[in-house]
């Protein structure tokens, strides 16, 4: 079964910083989807990466997928508290049926 | 965004009862919608998958007997969760699958809890 690994599980930024979050899947990727989720809510979307190499952005955030479509990464620039939340990575693993990571728990310090 | 809502946001009810718990696409169709179930600061794991005018398709491990599933339109999927039991409190999340823009969208969820 596929399995998708997030890391780091948490991170700290000060308001202003730019922060890093990945995704690396045991096995190759045919539909990436990143969603951001507060605590006991719902699942915001976020972007879908398909090709190797893709690389889509939306305001601050900016998601790539890498050749080998086994990882992808979520970039987000000059951080506000409206970033903090889990960001989780979900794999298409057939017939549109998502696999999720365990989530990256991200905290913007104002 | 596409919107997907549920009903109710949450419940409570007594060991033994039943849930219907519904998902409805607002601005689109869907043909395919998904329920999703998540544990406290755990990632979410797929239940099965809602059929339009079809039966669901069941993860493995997922009791279908427990956890019915009606995709009666194109915009409404309902998940039951029959004779409820304590390990049954979870937090339940559909989603739904809008062709057009090939992409998920989720639903706020419902809590559940099983007294």
């Amino acid at each position: 079964s596929q399995e998708l690994e997030q890391s780091p599980q948490s991170l700290i930024v000060q308001e202003g910083k730019n922060l890093t979050i990945n995704c690396t899947s045991s096995k190759t990727l045919y539909g990436l989807y990143w969603y951001k989720q507060k605590y006991g809510e719902g699942l915001i979307f976020l972007m879908m990466l398909q090709k190797g190499g893709e690389e889509k952005s939306h305001e601050k955030i900016t998601a790539k997928l890498d050749e080998k479509k086994q990882q992808s990464s979520l970039h987000i620039t000059a951080s506000q508290p409206s970033h903090a939340g889990i960001y989780l990575c979900g794999a298409d693993k057939g017939f549109d049926r998502l696999a999720f990571g365990k989530g990256n728990q991200v905290v913007v310090i104002p | 965004g596409a919107v997907v809502s549920q009903h109710p946001s949450r419940v409570i009810c007594k060991s033994g009862t039943s849930v219907k718990i519904e998902c409805r696409s607002l601005d689109f169709q869907a043909t395919t919608m998904f329920w999703y179930r998540q544990f406290p600061k755990k990632s979410l794991m797929l239940m099965a998958t809602s059929n339009e005018g079809s039966k669901a398709t069941y993860e493995q491990g997922v009791e279908k007997d427990k956890f019915l599933i009606n995709h009666a339109s194109l915009t409404l999927s309902t998940l039951t969760v029959t004779s409820a039991h304590p390990e049954d409190s979870s937090f339940y999340i559909c989603s739904a699958r809008e062709t057009t823009k090939d992409t998920q969208y989720f639903g706020p969820g419902t809590r559940l809890t099983v007294l």
